[in-house]
């Protein structure tokens, strides 16, 4: 079974932190993805990875950003949070090499709550 | 611009009624459809997919869907639920090879009652 862990299931920082998000899937996939959830807009795409060390904005990259140092660790970073950033973050991961058609495996999830 | 809307918000059914959810896309190009669910407490899980061959497409659980092209529509029945199917469900899309990434609906909280 594909497993993908995230560091935290509850996080609670303050407006200005630095907040770092970790991701690490075990099964060699390609792509991985930061999304977050809100209630009434389903997920949202905000950074995705296609290799290590490659990464490609999503739908709402702004305040977010990315690293892909290792093929199975995939970070999400936000610079300086603010209240807006409140939110479910989830990561998925696929395997990358049939067009689009591969299943998605996500992560338990991060609650965030900047204060 | 590319799409998936969902209809329904939040569905209330009884145990043993039938369900249809609604989802709709907008793709200029091949398109590779999903719907996930999300039960209570549980991480996000694929329940059926299409991409290419029979429209109509089953999933776990007794799920399926019909791809209906005329209509950009990708909706998702099950001819009686359960109780256990109280989750939320999320329709999505993405084009062929543009690196799996999807576009997901805004989701419908589906409760049913015993």
């Amino acid at each position: 079974d594909v497993k993908v862990t995230q560091s935290s299931r509850y996080l609670v920082k303050r407006t200005g932190e630095k907040v770092f998000l970790e991701c690490v899937q075990d099964m060699d996939h390609e792509n991985m993805f930061w999304y977050r959830q809100d209630p009434g807009l389903g997920l949202r795409l905000i950074y995705f990875s296609y290799d290590v060390k490659m990464k490609e904005k999503g739908d709402i990259p702004e305040g977010y950003s990315v690293s892909r140092e290792k093929k199975e660790r995939f970070s999400l970073i936000l610079e300086s949070a603010s209240t807006n950033q409140t939110s479910m973050y989830l990561c998925a991961s696929s395997l990358g090499t049939s067009g689009g058609q591969e299943t998605q495996y996500f992560g338990p999830g991060t609650r965030l709550l900047v204060l | 611009a590319q799409s998936v809307s969902q209809h329904n918000h939040h569905v209330i059914l009884s145990e043993a009624a039938s369900l249809e959810l609604g989802c709709n896309y907008s793709y200029g190009g091949t398109v590779n459809l999903f719907w996930y669910v999300q039960y209570p407490g549980q991480h996000l899980q694929l329940l059926l997919k299409y991409f290419s061959g029979d429209p109509l497409v089953k999933g776990i659980k007794g799920f399926e869907a019909e791809f209906i092209k005329s209509k950009f529509s990708f909706n998702l029945r099950k001819p009686s639920v359960q109780w256990s199917d109280t989750a939320e469900y999320f329709c999505a899309g993405g084009l062929y090879n543009q690196g799996g990434k999807l576009i997901f609906g805004q989701g419908t909280e589906l409760s049913v009652k015993p």
